[in-house]
């Protein structure tokens, strides 16, 4: 079966500008996880959805970044006005629930010129 | 503060040789994952380790958990160049009142390279 998709698979943009990065997860998973991965500062949590819950927001590093998921599938990671240290490569995970193997999408890498 | 630390950062295997990863982690926790990344690739999950005492083994590779030292091991054994990549273990809650479940803790991720 399909696996988590995520698009675009690389972002160039300017600083200041808004970016949109998508992210499809597997089939029946209701669980969605966003994650950064950087040379920096390795792999950190940003934010994830569980079903109809409010999701846990603790990650996002500023109110710049906002994510949502439309109709309980696809989920869109924003960031506004985009600086050189939103470089990164955002993956993205699902999972059957919470306490399930999350399963990581091959990832967007952005870069922040 | 969570903190989940790995050792060594760096391994560079002969083929043929054992060697372990070991991931300490500061609080506790019964779920401990490991995965694998290869250069350019998403992450794989390998194993999901949900008790202490927890054994899996899969191929040349066998994980272990001890919640009580806040421990676990990765075992290679007879390494091959195909377990060239690097690896993350990372650390899940699992009681946080429904909170914190989804959020997973990683380390720093150990590159392997394995010679022939």
């Amino acid at each position: 079966g399909a696996g988590v998709s995520q698009s675009p698979s690389n972002k160039v943009t300017e600083k200041g500008k808004d970016v949109e990065l998508r992210c499809d997860p597997i089939s029946g998973h209701t669980a969605l996880y966003w994650y950064r991965q950087s040379l920096g500062q390795g792999l950190e949590f940003l934010i994830y959805f569980q079903g109809n819950s409010a999701p846990d927001k603790s990650g996002l590093p500023s109110d710049r970044f906002s994510a949502e998921r439309t109709g309980g599938s696809v989920s869109t990671l924003t960031i506004q006005r985009t600086q050189q240290e939103d470089s990164a490569v955002y993956l993205c995970a699902s999972s059957f629930d919470l306490l399930d193997i999350q399963y990581f999408g091959a990832g967007t890498r952005l870069s922040v010129l | 503060e969570l903190k989940v630390e790995q050792n060594p950062l760096f391994l560079s295997m002969q083929e043929g040789k054992n060697y372990t990863i070991y991931c300490n982690y500061s609080t506790t926790s019964d779920r401990l994952y490991w995965y694998r990344q290869d250069p350019g690739k998403s992450l794989e999950s390998l194993f999901v380790l949900l008790s202490n005492g927890a054994v899996k083994q899969e191929g040349r590779l066998m994980a272990s958990l001890d919640t009580k030292a806040r421990l676990s091991t990765l075992h290679i054994t007879a390494a091959v160049h195909d377990l060239s990549a690097t690896y993350f273990c990372a650390r899940g809650l699992s009681n946080a009142g429904g909170t914190s479940y989804g959020k997973l803790t990683f380390g720093q991720g150990t590159i392997l390279t394995v010679h022939p």
